[in-house]
């Protein structure tokens, strides 16, 4: 089956650190993969999204790139701020849109000033 | 970008009780509509798929009985929490994905989600 392996958190930082969370997925087929972020009380929201070996997903100064060969899509941010506090799902889904997520456990991160 | 609405946002109802639980999809349609079910600090698990005018998919697990899903238009489905006891008491979520834009590249949008607290 398809399943997603995150970091746990949380992750404490200073603002202006960098920020990595690690993931790695196994999937019967050949996924998209996708960053989301949640913040307190609210739903989901796609933060980036990769598609195929190789490819970089890219937005608001975080990135994470689609590594076939150790199954893993770790994002990555240089210089976090306090308002990156939240919590973030790597998550993979395998075919086009209409199948089902598979999520990661999330990764609660915290910034402090 | 697209807008999947959820309402109520909080709901407390009295144990045995039911709650439904709106997601609209409110400027695209959505043949499919997914409900997830969020515990404290945990990951969102899958509950059902839920199909514009057929039976909803049920994951491995989940009651259908107790938890029912209607997806009566292209950007309406409820998921009807029935007999609800405080171990329903969580976060509900939804998502869709826009009619014809079913490729890889394709994003589900999230609803902002329903936190159901039973007592």
């Amino acid at each position: 089956g398809n399943s997603v392996t995150q970091m746990e958190g949380p992750v404490t930082l200073s603002e202006e650190a960098f920020l990595t969370i690690n993931c790695t997925y196994t999937a019967t087929g050949y996924p998209s993969l996708f960053w989301y972020v949640q913040y307190p009380g609210e739903g989901l929201q796609l933060l980036l999204k990769a598609t195929k070996a190789d490819d970089k997903g890219s937005n608001k100064g975080f990135e994470a790139t689609y590594r076939k060969e150790t199954t893993s899509f770790h994002l990555e941010k240089g210089s976090v701020q306090v308002s990156d506090s939240a919590v973030y799902f790597c998550a993979l889904r395998v075919g086009a849109a209409g199948n089902k997520l598979t999520f990661g456990g999330g990764t609660r991160v915290l910034v402090k000033p | 970008g697209a807008v999947v609405s959820q309402h109520p946002s909080w709901v407390i109802c009295k144990s045995g009780t039911s709650v439904k639980i709106e997601c609209r999809s409110l400027d695209f349609q959505a043949t499919t509509m997914f409900w997830y079910r969020q515990f404290p600090k945990q990951s969102l698990m899958l509950m059902a798929t839920s199909n514009e005018g057929s039976k909803a998919t049920y994951e491995q697990g989940v009651e259908k009985d107790k938890f029912l899903i209607n997806h009566a238009s292209l950007t309406l489905s409820t998921l009807t929490v029935t007999s609800a006891h405080p171990e329903d008491s969580s976060f509900y979520i939804c998502s869709a994905y826009p009619i014809g834009q079913g490729t890889k590249d394709t994003e589900a949008f999230f609803g902002q989600g329903t936190r159901l607290t039973v007592v």
